[in-house]
């Protein structure tokens, strides 16, 4: 594809439930990122993958977030035990890894409401 | 702490006003600052970083350390301009040029004809 997609665009679920989010980087890209924004903020640092491994998971707010990325490519943010306060755009990026400065692209963006 | 902050929620101007969104940083290292804009129903985009010293759709930004400072200026709004407009830090990690980005809240462009 030409950009990073990101699907379900939109996803309702009830309170305690499990949800997956997908992010389909741009085809070469190693690093990928993922980041939340809640309404009226800036995006929100959660994951970065080098690779298939998550090279730093320090914005994960706790251990129902959890992120994998088993073949380099396609990345899947689970959140499990869903809460209210989870409800928020969650937004993928990805980026060519080099010395040079590189532009991070993003998707679209799966907006997550967890009623 | 590392720290971007827009102090500007919204800002409104008409067309051919000149505009400058405001951005100032906090970061122990040497920054590196970027623009992005989302226009309505787009996705987040790269705007213009200071590292290439670009102007950008008559969009220029100067990285002033002593007030650490990154305001985005443009001589002459246009309607086309209307949108979100974040300032982005990027937190350099993992030894190397990469490092995830810390964004301030967002400053929203109204440009009235």
């Amino acid at each position: 594809g030409a950009g990073v997609s990101q699907t379900p665009s939109n996803k309702v679920t009830e309170k305690g439930k499990y949800v997956e989010l997908r992010c389909d980087p741009i085809s070469g890209h190693t690093a990928l990122y993922w980041y939340r924004q809640s309404l009226g903020q800036g995006p929100e640092f959660l994951i970065y993958f080098q690779g298939t491994g998550a090279a730093d998971d320090s914005g994960l707010p706790n251990d129902r977030f959890f992120a994998v990325r088993p073949e380099g490519s396609v990345s899947t943010l689970k959140i499990q035990r869903t809460e209210r306060g989870d409800s928020a755009v969650y937004l993928c990026a990805s980026s060519l890894l080099g010395p040079a400065n590189t532009e991070a692209f993003f998707g679209q963006g799966t907006r997550l409401t967890v009623v | 702490a590392q720290r971007v902050t827009q102090p500007e929620k919204l800002l409104s101007v008409f067309k051919g006003a000149p505009v400058e969104l405001k951005c100032n940083y906090s970061y122990s290292g040497s920054p590196e600052l970027f623009w992005y804009v989302q226009y309505s129903r787009q996705r987040l985009q790269l705007l213009l970083r200071h590292i290439s010293r670009e102007s950008i759709k008559g969009f220029t930004a100067d990285l002033n350390k002593g007030e650490t400072s990154f305001h985005l200026k443009k001589p002459f709004a246009q309607e086309e301009d209307s949108a979100m407009y974040y300032c982005a830090l990027k937190q350099r990690r993992y030894g190397g040029s990469q490092g995830n980005l810390i964004f301030g809240k967002g400053t929203k462009l109204s440009v009235k004809p």
